[in-house]
């Protein structure tokens, strides 16, 4: 089946600090991966739209220049919370789709990420 | 109006029972339809999809799809405390790229 690595799984960082959560299609290639983040009991909201080689496709009212994404290979896609801040504290999770979008998508373990 | 709906619920059954999940979507040219199943502070895992009209059936679980009134469900057979999750409802729709999740619907299977 299709696996999709995520990590790290927690991280607590200071404000002000940039933090990186990587994103990896172990068995497959991924010329598309998205970037959600999940606040408590809320849904899924959709933040970026990875392409591998090319620049991602932000949501509306997601800050491009905050939430840096690079999918510089087919299997790994990054996302960076630059300078963050208290309020950026969420569950980020990632997912890709081993074949088509139409049979669903494989997410990641998630991050949990703590922003003090 | 979202482009998801989903009741939030908490829906709560006895062990035994079958759970009834509902949803309904806006973009009437929505083609792919899902269901995952997310436990608390783990990312979701997909139970099922569909795209015809009618039934799909995966072991206790079937996904009824009727694309005329744009709803979707989900019925639990023999629903089992380990059933017990938020439940996403989630669509493809025109475009047929990104995925537009409901809020879930709780789900407590009491045993």
């Amino acid at each position: 089946g299709a696996v999709v690595s995520q990590h790290p799984s927690r991280v607590i960082c200071k404000s002000g600090t940039s933090v990186k959560i990587e994103c990896r299609s172990l068995d497959f290639q991924a010329t598309t991966m998205f970037w959600y983040r999940q606040f408590p009991k809320q849904s899924l909201m959709l933040m970026a739209t990875s392409n591998e080689g090319s620049k991602a496709t932000y949501e509306q009212g997601v800050e491009k220049d905050k939430f840096l994404i690079n999918h510089a290979s087919l299997t790994l896609s990054t996302l960076t919370v630059t300078s963050a801040h208290p309020e950026d504290s969420s569950f980020y999770i990632c997912s890709a789709s081993k074949e088509s979008p139409t049979y669903g998508y494989t997410f990641g373990s998630g991050t949990r990420l703590t922003v003090v | 109006q979202k482009e998801v709906e989903q009741n939030s619920g908490p829906l709560s059954v006895p062990e035994g029972a079958i759970a009834s999940l509902n949803c309904t979507y806006s973009d009437r040219g929505s083609q792919s339809f899902f269901w995952y199943r997310q436990y608390s502070g783990k990312s979701p895992e997909l139970i099922m999809f569909i795209y015809s009209n009618g039934d799909k059936e995966d072991g206790r679980f079937t996904a009824q799809l009727n694309k005329a009134s744009q709803y979707v469900s989900l019925l639990i057979r023999d629903s089992q405390p380990s059933d017990s999750a938020t439940y996403l409802c989630a669509v493809i729709g025109t475009g047929g790229f990104k995925t537009i999740f409901g809020a879930g619907t709780r789900l407590f299977v009491k045993a």
